[in-house]
């Protein structure tokens, strides 16, 4: 079965300082793993995907996110937080050969200014 | 190019009352996913279709019901309301069911149950 935690239901960094939401994730197969933020009100956005070989990921805004196989994680980084990145975050898995998507449970990213 | 629209953007409905949402993909998407996202929570699957079938449902009751059209747009259908189906509805587009394509989501229609 398929399965996606985020294990912080919110992270405070402050502007300028690097930021990090953690996701892991258990699937069969080879994972598609994805992250996207809402904003208040909105739909999801698409930030970045997986790409197979790939263990770091370059994404939209400045984000990117670093594959680990071993670890089974696909944390989403970003060098340098901005006040507008403050958004709900998610992280989804989808399994090879699968149709639906897996959310996790989101984290809320706050940057203080 | 447009992206995902769904309508409306508010509905407020009492319990046992039927309620129908809409859904057009972007241009060239033939694939459309339904998902439920309760206050607090990440989106829970509730259905995909492709190509006007049904791919994949999720672990929703038999109150829950969508369809394709042949213009790829989709329709969300809900009866008999209950107080727990309050939450926001989102449609989700993508290029193919599967793989590594990333859907697209519109901004939902939030659905309020008195």
């Amino acid at each position: 079965a398929q399965s996606v935690a985020q294990p912080e239901d919110q992270v405070n960094v402050a502007e300028g300082n690097p930021l990090t939401v953690k996701c892991t994730y258990s699937v069969s197969g080879n994972p598609y793993l994805f992250w996207y933020v809402q904003y208040p009100n909105r739909g999801l956005q698409f930030l970045l995907k997986y790409i197979t070989g790939d263990n770091l990921v370059k994404g939209s805004y400045g984000f990117e996110a670093e594959f680990n196989k071993s670890q089974t994680s696909f944390h989403l980084k970003k060098p340098s937080a901005l006040v507008s990145d403050s958004a709900l975050y998610f992280c989804a898995v989808r399994g090879t050969g699968t149709y639906k998507y897996i959310f996790g449970t989101g984290t809320r990213l706050k940057v203080l200014a | 190019d447009a992206g995902v629209t769904q309508s409306p953007t508010h509905l407020i409905k009492t319990r046992g009352q039927q309620v129908t949402l809409r859904c057009s993909p972007i241009s060239g998407h033939k694939s459309v996913s339904w998902y439920q996202q309760v206050l607090g929570q990440g989106p829970q699957f509730i259905f995909q279709y492709y190509e006007k079938e049904e791919r994949g449902r999720g672990n929703f009751p038999d109150r829950f019901s969508a369809r394709q059209f042949p213009n790829y747009s989709s329709e969300l259908n809900v009866n008999a309301l209950l107080l727990g189906d309050s939450a926001l509805y989102l449609c989700a587009s993508s290029l193919l069911s599967e793989g590594n394509q990333p859907q697209h989501f519109g901004d939902g229609t939030r659905l309020s149950i008195l």
